[in-house]
């Protein structure tokens, strides 16, 4: 199986701040990686997919970029409701595989 | 607007079966060429691929739960399922559906992500 690797575990900022996390892949993945969003008793939310596409909906402060084995996901600009943990999963090969989260809490 | 909802006992006792399903609402199953599938997250941990199924019935399953694993589709229902048999504490998790959308970039037309989620269900493995 992929090992999906996020750094880092969790991380806190403040709303304004510009939030980096990464994930890095066990082996190439091409840009098959995808961001979501997840938020207590509420559904899981994608934010991009194959890397650095936005999903439609989801406000222009995400962004996503990398390819083969290393990934970025940014927020330009925290807001309040960006508050959350944020996963990537790799659609490379199944079986397919998430990172283990990044919380962002507050500072 | 499309929208999945688990429903399932919450609590399974251990050996027992683990059965689930997912409501489909504001699409048709049987009229989508995406798939179906399952996520699980333990306490603590993170989120588990477990499968996805077609409309027609064709399966992708992950290896380590395949043995135990059925997952099946309902067309007239508009629902799909899950069964996990010979259950431990171990699959204890928050359970979630959703559904499996294929995107086009970079000249290609294969990527897949969960686009829709279901809120999630806990299930509880005890005695």
């Amino acid at each position: 199986d992929i090992q999906m690797t996020q750094s880092p575990s969790s991380l806190s900022a403040s709303v304004g701040d510009r939030v980096t996390i990464t994930c890095r892949a066990s082996q190439s993945i091409s840009n098959d990686l995808n961001w979501y969003q997840r938020k207590p008793g509420i559904a899981p939310k994608l934010l991009i997919y194959a890397a650095s596409n936005l999903q439609s909906g989801v406000p222009s402060r995400f962004s996503g970029s990398g390819s083969g084995t290393d990934f970025t996901l940014i927020i330009s600009s925290l807001q309040p409701e960006d508050f959350a943990i944020y996963y990537c999963q790799q659609s490379y090969i199944t079986p397919w595989t998430f990172g283990h989260g990044t919380k962002v809490d507050v500072k | 607007q499309l929208q999945l909802q688990e429903s399932g006992p919450g609590l399974v006792k251990p050996s027992e079966t683990l059965s689930l399903s997912c409501s489909v609402s504001g699409v048709s199953i049987s009229s989508s060429s995406d798939y179906w599938g399952w996520i699980r997250q333990p306490p603590g941990k993170g989120l588990e691929w477990i499968g996805s199924i077609s409309y027609s019935g064709r399966t992708y399953q992950s290896p380590s739960l395949k043995s135990r694993l059925t997952i099946s589709v309902d067309t007239p229902k508009n629902q799909f399922s899950l069964k996990l048999s010979s259950v431990t504490a171990a699959d204890t998790a928050v359970y979630y559906c959703a559904r499996r959308t294929r995107y086009c970039s970079s000249n290609r037309c294969d990527h897949d992500a969960f686009d829709i989620w279901g809120q999630g269900t806990m299930v509880t493995v005890s005695s």
